[in-house]
Parts: structure tokens; sequence; C-alpha cells
């Protein structure tokens, strides 16, 4: 089956750097996707990763490791509008996705 | 640029009654979908649709149904609702291929009483 695994709640602080993990199990992998979703909004897209290694996107940054199921989400020079939950997701084999419950991040100032 | 559009934003609805909640997309995307948001819980997939005149049951497809008559809407019904439907509800819709990002809309957010 598959399971997907992400920390519940982090805490960082504006201009620093924090690191938002994810593990997966699936029977086959068809990449992976991170989206953010602020409180009370829709989820919108960040960055999708098939191949193993780190996308750079801005302050954004998504890494993949297939071999270990893991990935993690860098955000740079936090800002507070980084306050968001952010959700990793993997197609399942019939490619429809399955969700994390998604990380809570919090910016303080 | 709408993107996609749902509707209602919100309802309080009995238990027992019937609800439509509707969904529009202006992208032309074939694949649409439907999933429920819980606290603590990831998105789930209620249903989906790959292409119009076709659906497909996700995760949790008890108690809804939907159908596809055209590309551009794929409405969600609940046939009698039960308090356990209340949620958040979120429509969506990607392009082709295995990186295609999907887009969301606003969200419906149900209460059954």
């Amino acid at each position: 089956g598959q399971n997907i695994d992400q920390p519940t709640e982090m805490t960082a602080t504006e201009g620093a750097i924090v690191q938002i993990n994810c593990t997966y199990q699936t029977s086959g992998f068809n990449g992976l996707f991170w989206y953010q979703q602020h409180a009370g909004e829709a989820p919108t897209f960040l960055s999708y990763n098939v191949l193993d290694g780190l996308e750079e996107k801005g302050r954004f940054s998504s890494f993949l490791s297939r071999s270990k199921g893991y990935s993690y989400l860098l955000l740079k020079e936090l800002q507070m509008k980084d306050s968001a939950s952010y959700l990793c997701a993997v197609p399942d084999s019939n490619y429809q996705l399955i969700w994390g419950a998604g990380t809570k991040l919090i910016i303080k100032p | 640029t709408a993107g996609i559009t749902q509707a209602p934003t919100s309802q309080i609805l009995a238990a027992g009654r019937s609800m439509t909640l509707r969904c529009t997309q202006d992208m032309r995307h074939n694949a649409m979908y439907w999933y429920r948001q819980d606290l603590g819980l990831g998105l789930r997939l209620i249903h989906y649709s790959n292409t119009a005149g076709t659906t497909g049951k996700g995760e949790v497809p008890d108690g809804y149904s939907v159908s596809r008559a055209n590309t551009d809407d794929f409405p969600l019904t609940l046939a009698s609702a039960v308090p356990s439907q209340t949620s958040v509800y979120f429509c969506a819709s990607s392009g082709e291929g295995e990186a295609a990002e999907a887009f969301f809309g606003q969200g419906t957010r149900l209460t059954v009483v």
C-alpha cells in the first residue's frame, strides 16, 4: 500500500531556513509533489521531483532520494507569508495522488 | 482566468438531506477530482474522472456520487447527508502527463447537522 509521513507542525524564525521532510512508501514510483496551502485556502503547486537530487526554484528547493523513499522541501530566507501547511503527495499505480497530512509551518518574527 | 470554480463556498445541511456541490473548470483539463480534507488527515480522494463520460471511485467514495457529462463540469452529490460528511471539499483538475500539476477550486465548507 501507500503511506506518506510528514511532521505535523514546525516552527521557524523569519529570515531563517527550514527543511520539511516527507517519507513515503509506494508500490511503484511516479514522482513526488509538494503543495503549499494557506489556512482557509486551496493547495497550490510548488514542485515536482521524479529524479534524485535537488531542484531549486527561487527561495524554495525540493530534494528527492528514491532509494530512501525520502524527500524534503527547503525554504530559505523565510518570510511571514510562508506560514502555511506544506503537503507532500505521490501518485499511486493509477496515477491518483496520495497525500500526506501536511506540515503546518509557523513563522515567528 | 477563472480556473476552477466551486459553489457554494459554504453550506449547513440537515442530516438526511441531499445536496450537489458544483465544480466548473475553464482550462479544458481532461482529469478532474473531488477530495475531502479533514483536520489531521491528508486530502482524500472521493471520486475522479479521467475524461468526460467516465468516472472512478477514490479512497472514500461511499455516500457520494459524481457525473461527468462534459469536460467542464464535475458535480458531486450527497444523496443523504450524514454528520461524518462534515468536511471541506475541494475540486481539482489537471492536464496530461505524470508531472501535471493539479489546480484546485477554493473549496466548499460543508457542515451536516
